[in-house]
């Protein structure tokens, strides 16, 4: 059974950093791209960031509104995904979901949640 | 980039009901487009991707259909657990993006 658990979440003042996690479980993690995806509160869901595989030389893509602020990194020997964010805003605040698949988006954590604010 | 819109924003209706909701896109996605429902407090969940296709264990009342920039999310007869909101994403381009949702809800 795939499982896909996040943490790193809390409070974090405007212009701070934070360093998201992802362990997966339950499928062969090195073979798949890795997505992060984020919700505000009361609000849609958004997708941030994608990682690809080794195969395809750990390229990133990333959503225009964390370029520059935000990256993604993946560790396959700790079968885990990363999301370092940096120069926090207050619209950063969010639950982030860690997410992967064969199609898209098969797979989804449960979420950790961030909230920038002084 | 891309932009996707959803309506209705809302829909109010009873058990049983036929239910369509509609996903449109500033340009082609044709064919990666899916379907994700999500319940309160919860992760959303795939429902349907490149456009049509039923993901493993999601049951058969619900349907995916369209192309190129107008695709619908079908439920042919909702269910109490049908009760959620609805979310269609591309997946054409980066950046991927998402509709703004379509909550379906008691009538």
């Amino acid at each position: 059974e795939v499982h896909l658990v996040e943490s790193g979440g809390g409070l974090v003042q405007p212009g701070g950093s934070l360093r998201l996690s992802c362990e997966a479980s339950g499928f062969t993690f090195s073979d798949r791209y890795m997505d992060w995806v984020r919700q505000a509160p009361g609000k849609g869901l958004e997708w941030i960031a994608r990682i690809r595989n080794k195969a395809n030389r750990y390229t990133t893509e990333y959503a225009a509104s964390v370029t520059g602020r935000f990256t993604i990194s993946r560790d396959d020997s700790k079968n885990s995904l990363y999301l370092q964010m940096n120069s926090l805003k207050t619209e950063d605040t969010a639950l982030y979901y860690c997410s992967s698949g064969t199609k898209i988006h098969d797979y989804w954590g449960q979420g950790t949640l961030v909230t920038v604010s002084s | 980039d891309i932009q996707m819109t959803q309506s209705p924003s809302t829909l109010s209706a009873s058990v049983g009901d036929r239910v369509i909701i509609t996903c449109r896109a500033s340009r082609s996605v044709s064919p990666q487009l899916a379907w994700f429902q999500q319940k309160p407090g919860k992760a959303p969940r795939l429902l349907i991707y490149k456009a049509s296709n039923l993901e493993t264990g999601v049951p058969s009342r619900f349907s995916g259909g369209g192309s190129g920039t107008e695709f619908t999310l079908t439920i042919s007869s909702l269910q109490p657990d049908d009760f959620a909101t609805y979310y269609c994403q591309h997946y054409l381009s980066y950046p991927f993006t998402f509709g703004p949702g379509t909550k379906v809800d008691i009538k």
